[in-house]
């Protein structure tokens, strides 16, 4: 069964500070793997990332691919309150045509 | 321009009833997924409807189903409830099928049954 699976659960950091954040796939089949911010309710699209375009980025947000690996991480510096949220990993699969997501990583940020 | 909406956002039931939550897509946006998220779960999908045919069904039991009308407004049933259902069901709309479009999630309807 195709498997997504991120980490850490949670975490917690100082304002300023550099975090990396994981997510790891069990898949047959890759197609593309997706980044979302959660804050209170609504999911917000951050990244795509596929085989022809591994690595992303937008302002303090940077994602990148390994598909030897068969993951991707999710940089965020100079972190600011306004980060606190749930992050959101999601993988497709060709074949299968539905996002499977990650139970995603809970980040906090002290002022 | 306005975003996805759902309708209602929060709601109380008990167990055995049914209900139909409600979703209005971006103008324009002809697909619509459903997905249900809780603490011990996480985000999982339901289904897709593009252009009023279900597209593809996530591993839940018959017990929910949906359906899409003409102008992409989508509804999603829940027949039979039971405690587990409790969660929060968030639908996203996208231009074509999610698998190659950006989605974008509306705020969710807080379902809980007692």
């Amino acid at each position: 069964e195709d498997k997504v699976v991120q980490s850490p659960l949670s975490l917690v950091v100082h304002e300023g500070d550099t975090v990396t954040l994981n997510c790891s796939y069990e898949v047959t089949n890759f197609r593309s793997l997706l980044w979302y911010k959660q804050e209170k309710k609504a999911p917000t699209f951050l990244f795509m990332l596929t085989s022809s375009g591994i690595e992303k980025k937008s302002g303090r947000l940077s994602s990148i691919l390994d598909k030897k690996e068969l993951s991707s991480i999710l940089n965020i510096t100079a972190t600011q309150t306004g980060d606190s949220a749930i992050y959101l990993c999601a993988v497709i699969f060709f074949g299968n045509e539905k996002l499977t997501f990650g139970t995603g990583t809970r980040l906090t940020i002290i002022p | 321009k306005a975003g996805v909406t759902q309708t209602p956002r929060y709601l109380i039931k008990t167990r055995g009833q049914q209900v139909t939550l409600s979703c209005s897509p971006i103008s324009g946006h002809r697909s619509v997924s459903w997905y249900q998220q809780t603490p011990g779960q996480g985000l999982q999908f339901l289904f897709e409807y593009f252009s009023e045919t279900q597209r593809n069904k996530g591993n839940f039991p018959g017990r929910f189903s949906g359906r899409q009308f003409s102008n992409s407004r989508s509804e999603m049933n829940v027949s039979t409830l039971e405690l587990g259902d409790s969660a929060l069901y968030l639908c996203a709309s996208s231009r074509g099928l999610a698998l190659s479009y950006e989605q974008y999630f509306g705020p969710g309807t807080r379902l809980t049954v007692t």
